[in-house]
């Protein structure tokens, strides 16, 4: 099956780092990303959907400039946190969908655990 | 408002039974409804996608209905196993949302031998 590969899986920092999330298709051609955060005991929320080689659409009350998303190629979309604090301490899963639309199942990475000290 | 409800208490049942997960949806029109498992710390892994013109879908020892007109959908795992042991998300994918996909909060289900 269809396999996402997400990297760190876990990230524990400092407050004021920026951080960096890497998430690739490993075996198809995602034309659309998808950043989710959730807390414990709760469910994905989604942040922003990216189009390759498009700016992504943030979903409402996500600041665009503290998580910037760059989907650069049919394989990569990386999300960066930037001047993270404690309160973006969260657990972070890309997903990514092929050229189908939306009649296609979605395909999740592993997530990434972020904790800022 | 939009919300997407499964039951938040953890169903326990034993090695064997078929478990039934069920999951509501208010002021959504989905066009597809889909199920996911996601185990500790992991993503979620898809399992079965159903469309808004469909009753039922199966996969193996799963079976997901889909009713509009009661904006439900139940999901099934026949000869459950304690593998079977994990959180079970049901999402949406509503017709004019620009195809995102909206998660319930999730079942966690815990097969005993």
């Amino acid at each position: 099956g269809a396999v996402v590969s997400q990297h760190p899986s876990w990230v524990i920092c400092k407050s004021g780092t920026s951080v960096k999330i890497e998430c690739r298709s490993l075996d198809f051609q995602a034309t659309t990303m998808f950043w989710y955060r959730q807390f414990p005991k709760q469910s994905l929320m989604l942040m922003a959907t990216s189009n390759e080689g498009s700016k992504a659409t943030y979903e409402q009350g996500v600041e665009k400039d503290k998580f910037l998303i760059n989907h650069a190629s049919l394989t990569l979309s990386t999300l960066t946190v930037t001047s993270a604090h404690p309160e973006d301490s969260s657990f972070y899963i890309c997903s990514a969908r092929g050229n189908r639309g939306i009649q296609q199942p979605q395909h999740f990475g592993d997530g990434t655990r972020l904790s800022i000290l | 408002s939009q919300k997407i409800e499964q039951n938040s208490e953890a169903l326990n049942i034993q090695e064997g039974k078929t478990a039934t997960l069920t999951c509501n949806y208010t002021n959504y029109s989905p066009a597809y409804l889909q199920w996911y498992r996601q185990d500790p710390g992991r993503g979620p892994v898809f399992l079965l996608l159903i469309r808004e013109n469909e009753k039922e879908k199966r996969k193996e020892r799963l079976k997901v209905t889909f009713d509009t007109t009661l904006k439900q959908s139940l999901f099934h795992i026949t000869a459950s196993q304690p593998a079977d042991s994990a959180t079970y998300l049901c999402a949406l994918v509503s017709t004019g949302t620009a195809s995102k996909l909206t998660f319930g909060t999730g079942t966690r289900l815990q097969v005993t031998l």
